[in-house]
């Protein structure tokens, strides 16, 4: 099974829609979470972090954690021809027996906005 | 101010060549890592080190070999370089790798996409 799943898309919605991606994880003591977006050949870019159950809006965008389904999710809203880009999910794990932490991505979402 | 830097951006050399990575970040954080992107665009990690300590090293060749001369630069050295390393090589750093959530937020560098022939 894989640590972080992710759809891979592409998801397309038309400029000025709701954009939903989802991130399922399967460490159930992960405690912090992580979207990405990338840009085709580019690196990749922090735009939200979450770590406590609940909503959290930063601008157009709004992060969704239930650590009891663990899910993970990301909401853009009034979507942009620029929001086209791929989105990956990020979950802070255990590793080494516990001893520290590393990052484990999903696979990433494609988002497609049409204009 | 670029914050976590990488040279070079592009690399092109012949199989069994042996070529370095370097990175800086001027960010003043305590942990860095090197990620591997392969064609898939997946994303994994393959070392981290904390205040110059390594700390992750993932299931990667022995070829491969980090060095870390300060907590600001993080190197990567390949030896006898194979057609399956081509991949884009990412740099990251983080506050912290452990602690408070926020602290463990990475930033990543440009990356150096590597093209073994």
């Amino acid at each position: 099974q894989k640590e972080v799943e992710q759809n891979s898309g592409p998801l397309s919605v038309p400029e000025g829609a709701i954009a939903s991606l989802n991130c399922t994880y399967s460490d159930r003591v992960s405690q912090s979470f992580f979207w990405y977006r990338q840009y085709s050949g580019k690196s990749p870019e922090l735009i939200m972090s979450i770590y406590s159950n609940g909503d959290k809006e930063d601008g157009r965008f709004t992060a969704q954690l239930n650590k009891a389904s663990q899910y993970v999710s990301l909401l853009i809203r009034d979507s942009q021809p620029s929001d086209s880009a791929t989105y990956l999910c990020a979950v802070n794990t255990q590793a080494y027996g516990g001893a520290t932490n590393k990052l484990i991505f999903g696979t990433g979402t494609l988002l497609a906005v049409q204009p | 101010d670029t914050a976590v830097s990488q040279t070079p951006k592009y690399l092109v050399t012949q199989m069994g060549n042996d070529k370095s990575i370097k990175c800086e970040q001027n960010l003043g954080h305590d942990t860095m890592y090197w990620y591997k992107q392969d064609s898939k665009k997946f994303l994994k990690i393959m070392f981290s080190y904390n205040n110059k300590e390594l700390i992750i090293n993932e299931t990667v060749p022995n070829r491969f070999s980090p060095k870390s001369p300060d907590k600001a630069h993080l190197n990567l050295h390949i030896n006898s370089l194979e057609l399956g390393d081509s991949a884009v090589y990412f740099c990251a750093s983080s506050q912290d790798m452990g602690g408070l959530a926020e602290y463990n937020e990475q930033f990543f560098g440009p990356g150096t996409r590597l093209t073994v022939l």
